[in-house]
């Protein structure tokens, strides 16, 4: 079985420019999260979707961050304009439903690290 | 709002011999889950050991175990016979009602050969 991928593995970018992030979950799985990872610092749900439906993004910064997941499969995580205080590793992870219990079932990918200069 | 604490930054231990992690974490929900997560330097996340606070026992994963203490708010990973690959930062991480996952500062863990 195929994991969660993600891409690129290493973006650097000048502070005000834009990035994006892409992530492919595990083939039927449901739900899907995306992670912000700050060096030293344990993973920080950014964004959690339920097939295309956003179930939460409470702690997503949506002045300057953007995530859609067209098609209840793929994702794609923007950040414009960047800020220095985003670099980080960004995480994807899916897991096949969100109901209790199942949703900690979460599988990650080798996620994205983010240096912003 | 619940919160993960875990205040070894970090941890060494001899190859062969056993290890315990702490963790303590915050919460008024009496149904929850608890999470022992090792990412090593590649950066993937792998789940070790999980426990559902409404089972006594504590759950067991070959070499893994946890001290699950409920009323103390206390979830312990012990890791036994520790070997090379066991080294990497270990995250305690907590889900409760919401079904989002609150994670620790983590662990990091060296093994010395």
């Amino acid at each position: 079985e195929a994991g969660v991928a993600q891409s690129p593995r290493y973006k650097i970018i000048e502070k005000r420019q834009s990035v994006a992030f892409w992530c492919n979950p595990i083939s039927g799985h449901a739900t899907l999260y995306w992670y912000q990872q700050i060096l030293g610092q344990g993973p920080k749900l950014l964004i959690q979707f339920q097939n295309n439906g956003v179930v939460d993004d409470s702690q997503l910064p949506k002045d300057r961050f953007s995530a859609e997941r067209l098609k209840g499969v793929d994702s794609t995580l923007k950040i414009q304009p960047a800020k220095l205080e985003d670099s980080a590793v960004y995480l994807c992870a899916s897991s096949l439903t969100w109901t209790s219990g199942l949703a900690y079932e979460q599988y990650f990918g080798p996620g994205t690290r983010l240096t912003v200069t | 709002a619940q919160t993960v604490t875990q205040s070894q930054p970090e941890m060494s231990v001899q190859e062969a011999e056993t290890v315990t992690l702490s963790c303590t974490y915050d919460t008024s929900e009496s149904d929850y889950y608890l999470f022992w997560y090792k990412q090593p330097p590649s950066r993937q996340m792998i789940l070790v050991i999980r426990q559902e606070a409404y089972k006594q026992q504590n759950a067991t994963e070959n070499r893994f175990s946890v001290n699950f203490q409920k009323a103390a708010k206390s979830f312990s990973l012990k890791i036994s016979d520790s070997q090379l690959g066991d080294a990497a930062m270990y995250f305690c991480a907590y889900g409760g009602a919401t079904n989002k996952l609150i994670f620790g500062t983590g662990t990091l863990l060296a093994v010395q050969p």
